[in-house]
């Protein structure tokens, strides 16, 4: 079973603060992604990466940066959250495929911002 | 401007009987469609899927049919169960690895 796992369900952060979300996948999955979900506006894409130091953004990356040094590992940063930033994100992997491929998800991490 | 749109943002159905869920999406060059299924405090989890080179695929009690001249799909569950009351989200990719989602539609099967 493909397994991705965040690196915490639940944060609470202050408004300037530095935030890091962790994510892992054991899959060896080339691609990945963090989204956030909002309700009204579903899930929408920040970064994805397909290897290694890759980055390339989507709709909404303003605010966020991202880093990927592992295969296994994608983070997403907020250099200095703000309370617009309060919301559930979510990441994902999948294969590199010359056709479509799912994506499978990680359980989310709620966060906060006061 | 939202490329994937599922304009119910929530249905009620009774247990026993048919589930129909909507997307419809504007991006002629979407290729490959998926539905989500959420539950709360949980990640989405993969539903079923399409080609644009086929209208229908079933999977059990799920059935997804997609209407490319009307940028149309639908999500049919029958019969439903109390355990698909879930968040189920449309998406859609022109490239087969990103994906554009829906806003979701709440389902709730009442027993």
């Amino acid at each position: 079973d493909v397994k991705v796992t965040q690196s915490s369900r639940y944060l609470v952060k202050r408004t300037g603060e530095k935030v890091f979300l962790e994510c892992v996948q054991d899959m060896d999955h080339e691609n990945m992604f963090w989204y956030r979900q909002d309700p009204g506006l579903g899930l929408r894409l920040i970064y994805f990466s397909y290897d290694v130091k890759m980055k390339e953004k989507g709709d909404i990356p303003e605010g966020y940066s991202v880093s990927r040094e592992k295969k296994e590992r994608f983070s997403l940063i907020l250099e200095s959250a703000s309370t617009n930033q309060t919301s559930m994100y979510l990441c994902a992997s999948s294969f590199l495929a010359g056709g479509p491929v799912e994506q499978f998800f990680g359980p989310g991490t709620r966060l906060t911002v006061l | 401007d939202q490329q994937v749109k599922q304009n119910s943002p929530s249905l009620s159905v009774q247990e026993g009987r048919i589930s129909i869920l909507n997307c419809d999406y504007t991006n002629s060059m979407f290729d490959y469609f998926l539905w989500y299924k959420k539950y709360p405090a949980e990640g989405p989890t993969f539903l079923i899927s399409i080609s644009s080179i086929k209208d229908k695929n079933e999977d059990g009690r799920f059935t997804v049919f997609l209407n490319k001249s009307a940028k149309h799909l639908s999500l049919h569950i029958v019969p439903s169960q109390p355990g698909d009351s879930a968040v189920y989200f449309c998406a859609a990719s022109a490239d087969g690895n990103k994906l554009v989602f829906g806003a979701g539609t709440i389902l709730r099967v009442k027993s």
